[in-house]
């Protein structure tokens, strides 16, 4: 069984507060790791698909890194805004899965930004 | 441009009875189709995949089926549905390759 946990469960934070999340994975049979965004009443909107170690990601104020060797990524927020509240999913995909796209997501970061 | 179809938007069954959710995807051709259930505080469960018509993986056993009877079209199914049926159910499609996948808006599915 392929563990993926996701920490903390949830978070609030104040507006301007900058924040990380951790997933953690399985270090081998690696062949990339995704985040995703899921706001509430929408569909999940991936954020980054992640495949080489080292490598860093960002989009605006939203950033991630990710270490295949000891199996973690972590996701930051930078000056959180109201518009940031969401759940954050990451999903490992297994080598040898290019083709079928399968996906284990971990339980998700709720993160609640007060103005 | 792609676009991702769900139907219903919600659903509330009685336990025994049948299900069929329906999955439609435009504007791509030989998508990678998958199911997957959000139970009531968990994960992203996946139920289901398919990489090409008629072809079905099941990831967990279940009181579930699926089929893809059409290139761009997915269907989950129950022959009687059971109480822990109940759930958020999301399609999704990707392009092989692309590594990315597109959610539809999903159904809440809540079986008494």
């Amino acid at each position: 069984i392929l563990n993926v946990e996701q920490s903390p469960q949830s978070l609030h934070v104040q507006e301007g507060d900058s924040t990380n999340f951790t997933c953690s994975f399985p270090s081998s049979n690696f062949y990339a790791l995704h985040w995703y965004r899921w706001e509430t009443a929408k569909s999940p909107e991936a954020l980054f698909v992640m495949t080489l170690n080292g490598d860093e990601k960002k989009k605006g104020r939203i950033s991630a890194t990710l270490n295949t060797k000891e199996g973690y990524s972590y996701l930051y927020i930078k000056g959180s805004q109201p518009e940031d509240s969401a759940t954050y999913l990451c999903a490992f995909q297994r080598s040898g899965s290019s083709n079928t796209g399968k996906l284990i997501f971990g339980q998700g970061t709720t993160l609640q930004v007060k103005p | 441009s792609q676009t991702i179809h769900q139907w219903p938007a919600t659903l509330v069954q009685p336990v025994g009875s049948p299900l069929s959710l329906e999955c439609t995807v435009e504007g791509t051709s030989n998508p990678n189709l998958y199911w997957y259930r959000q139970a009531a505080g968990r994960g992203l469960q996946l139920l289901f995949y398919s990489v090409g018509i008629g072809q079905i993986s099941s990831e967990v056993p279940q009181n579930l089926s699926a089929s893809r009877p059409q290139d761009r079209q997915f269907i989950l199914s129950s022959k009687k549905l059971l109480l822990s049926d109940s759930g958020f159910y999301l399609c999704a499609w990707m392009r092989t390759g692309l590594n990315e996948q597109f959610f539809g808006p999903g159904t809440r599915l809540t079986v008494l």
